[in-house]
């Protein structure tokens, strides 16, 4: 079945260095790819998407790229800060007519040592 | 919460019990879903909802059931059958067809005692 690979599973950066987290998707048919950011015993917070006809966004210290092709994902923080400590959720959505299905990855969990 | 409730906050089932878990949301929302989440590990999909009166099995539906007899509300009912439901559950919500992504209700943490 569809499946959405994440790694590395946990990361720890110096404050102020950049972060990356890479995904992998399986379903061809995904075209919509959130990323979410869980505070410890938080609910998951949307924090950056992005669709299937954009290969870049970016968003302040936060950007997601795409390589459909290679069914690749990735997400970028730069600077991090201590707050930026979290679980992070990638996902993969498709839209299709009779089903709207997202699958989650495994989540990456950063740590940002002050 | 953002338009989406979940209650209780915490809950205590004992063994060979049935408990549910609320989830209600004020946005309008026509796509709906349930996950669980253990440590360690991310989010699986247990229940999802299109429209009222209509729900699918997703990926762990076993010892689980759920109703959507109205579009702000699916409850979700952790039956006996479910061997090992201590865990961290979410309900979420999302336009059918749009580009947001999903809204998170606070969830519910179920421990067995």
């Amino acid at each position: 079945g569809e499946n959405v690979e994440q790694h590395p599973s946990t990361l720890s950066v110096q404050e102020g260095d950049s972060a990356v987290i890479k995904c992998t998707y399986s379903d061809s048919a995904s075209n919509y790819f959130p990323w979410y950011k869980q505070e410890l015993g938080k609910r998951p917070q949307l924090i950056i998407d992005i669709r299937s006809n954009v290969g870049e966004k970016k968003d302040q210290r936060i950007a997601v790229t795409l390589n459909k092709t290679a069914k690749h994902f990735s997400l970028h923080i730069t600077e991090t800060q201590p707050e930026d400590s979290a679980v992070y959720f990638c996902a993969a959505r498709s839209f299709v007519a009779s089903y709207d299905k997202v699958i989650f990855g495994p989540g990456t969990s950063l740590s940002v040592i002050p | 919460d953002g338009g989406i409730t979940q209650s209780p906050k915490y809950l205590f089932r004992k063994e060979g019990q049935n408990v549910t878990l609320s989830c209600e949301q004020n946005l309008n929302h026509d796509a709906m879903y349930w996950y669980r989440q253990d440590p360690g590990q991310g989010l699986r999909l247990i229940y999802y909802s299109q429209i009222v009166n209509d729900f699918q099995k997703g990926d762990i539906a076993e010892g689980y059931s759920v109703s959507r007899e109205k579009k702000e509300s699916f409850p979700l009912t952790v039956t006996s059958a479910q061997k090992n439901p201590t865990a961290f559950y979410l309900c979420a919500s999302a336009p059918l067809a749009g580009s947001d992504g999903y809204t998170f209700g606070s969830g519910t943490r179920l421990t067995v005692v």
